[in-house]
């Protein structure tokens, strides 16, 4: 099972919106509304902030949303602030019954 | 509060072997799929194996199929992974996780802070 494709990296200046984009296949992504989306900072454990495509967990702002459209999702943070420069990983569950990871992004909030 | 903690990494030489402990709390361990992920140094995520609830089901990636072995102990909480034969390719940060819920297409929500397996010469 190959990685799910995400830009390097993406940035933007506090207050702007930004888009990353995860492009899998239709035995992942575009088969399931299983993707779900990470946040990282350095030295720390992933933070689920996105789950079933579009679903935030309690206590993860309504700054970020999450969508999907064939087999690309894609997360959305509005109203860029300096705590959200971090490492974003989607995944999607698999035909193959496991979970695949994209191999991340790197946010920079100018 | 729910918490999962790892324990068991270290440096040890290729051929060698490791056992990975993995110990919840605050929620009913039996209820769930328990998965480890791991993530090599400036890399990204990989899940590696993963057990249901009742241990009856199990996955493997490939590349540690016939080497790892994935355990669970309820009657102690307890994940286990069992790493034999282990390559400098198994170096990496191991955690364990816990879907936010069962079915939810392997959603994790609850991640341990990890635990660093190095294996080299």
């Amino acid at each position: 099972q190959s990685a799910l494709t995400q830009p390097a990296s993406v940035s933007g200046s506090p207050g702007q919106s930004i888009t990353i984009s995860c492009t899998g296949t239709s035995s992942d992504v575009g088969g399931y509304n299983y993707v779900s989306w990470y946040q990282q900072h350095p030295g720390k454990a992933p933070k689920l902030v996105i789950y079933g495509v579009s679903n935030r967990p309690s206590g993860v702002p309504d700054r970020l949303s999450g969508s999907k459209s064939g087999n690309t999702a894609s997360l959305t943070i509005s109203g860029l602030q300096a705590e959200d420069e971090a490492d974003y990983y989607c995944s999607s569950y698999t035909s193959t019954y496991t979970v695949v990871f994209g191999g991340g992004t790197t946010l920079t909030v100018l | 509060q729910v918490q999962l903690v790892e324990s068991g990494g270290g440096l040890v030489k290729p051929g060698g072997s490791l056992r990975l402990s993995c110990a919840a709390s605050g929620f009913t361990f039996s209820d769930f799929y328990m998965t480890w992920i791991r993530q090599a140094q400036g890399k990204g995520l990989e899940c590696i194996s993963y057990i249901s609830g009742r241990g009856d089901k199990i996955y493997y990636t490939d590349s540690v199929k016939g080497r790892f072995t994935i355990s669970r102990d309820t009657a102690k909480n307890s994940l286990y992974l069992q790493m034999n034969s282990l390559r400098a390719e198994d170096t990496a940060v191991y955690s364990c996780a816990k879907e936010i819920y069962t079915g939810s297409g392997a959603a994790f929500d609850i991640w341990g802070q990890g635990t660093m397996v190095t294996v080299s010469s």
